[in-house]
């Protein structure tokens, strides 16, 4: 199947620093690449939609100005986060599609975020 | 709203048991349906899918499921269970077609045991 990556696969920042996460499609094209929020024993919550050349579509709750989303090409979608609290650790994962109506998403590895 | 339920939070099966995960959903129309397994600590890894066509749906490691749509289900299968079975699936649902047509959502998530 598709590959998609991250980086990094754990971070520990300091409260108040900021932190990138990159998602790659390693073998295909994503025109559409999400990120999730994963909590210790619960399921994914959506964070964002975002398709390659426009703006991040965010789920209601969601913070579009701490959580930065770019997806700058059809392989490469960046998750900031902003000015990083301890409630902002938690398992952050990506997942990529290709165009077509029943394309299963593709998931990344994770990134484990701690902020001390 | 479309949702999915997975009643079991944990499911024990000795090995070489057949093993059942159960997934109940609500969409609007016809339903994708997919499976996923996570590992500690990982992405998600896809097992398989359900577009149309034959309710029975084979897919990864020997795993299958069966779409009923009178009872609005997708259970999870396997004829043998294995100890490197044990992990955590997710069953997930996305429409067709209609509002919300790009938004998988995913169940709560069952913690599978397979005990040697």
């Amino acid at each position: 199947g598709a590959v998609v990556s991250q980086h990094p696969s754990w971070v520990i920042c300091k409260s108040g620093t900021s932190v990138k996460i990159e998602c790659r499609s390693l073998d295909f094209q994503a025109t559409t690449m999400f990120w999730y929020r994963q909590f210790p024993k619960q399921s994914l919550m959506l964070m964002a939609t975002s398709n390659e050349g426009s703006k991040a579509t965010y789920e209601q709750g969601v913070e579009k100005d701490k959580f930065l989303i770019n997806h700058a090409s059809l392989t490469l979608s960046t998750l900031t986060v902003t000015s990083a609290h301890p409630e902002d650790s938690s398992f952050y994962i990506c997942s990529a599609r290709v165009a077509g109506d029943y394309n299963e998403q593709f998931f990344g590895p994770g990134t484990r975020l701690t902020v001390l | 709203a479309q949702s999915v339920a997975q009643p079991e939070d944990q499911v024990n099966v000795a090995e070489g048991n057949p093993l059942t995960v159960k997934c109940t959903y609500s969409v609007s129309g016809n339903p994708y349906l997919f499976w996923y397994v996570q590992y500690p600590n990982r992405g998600l890894q896809f097992l398989l899918k359900y577009i149309t066509g034959d309710n029975l749906v084979k897919g990864s490691y020997g795993f299958e499921a069966e779409f009923n749509k009178s009872q609005t289900s997708f259970h999870l299968k396997k004829p043998s269970a294995l100890v490197s079975d044990s992990a955590l699936y997710f069953c997930a649902v996305r429409p067709q077609r209609g509002r919300g047509y790009q938004k998988v959502t995913f169940g709560t998530g069952t913690k599978l045991q397979v005990i040697p």
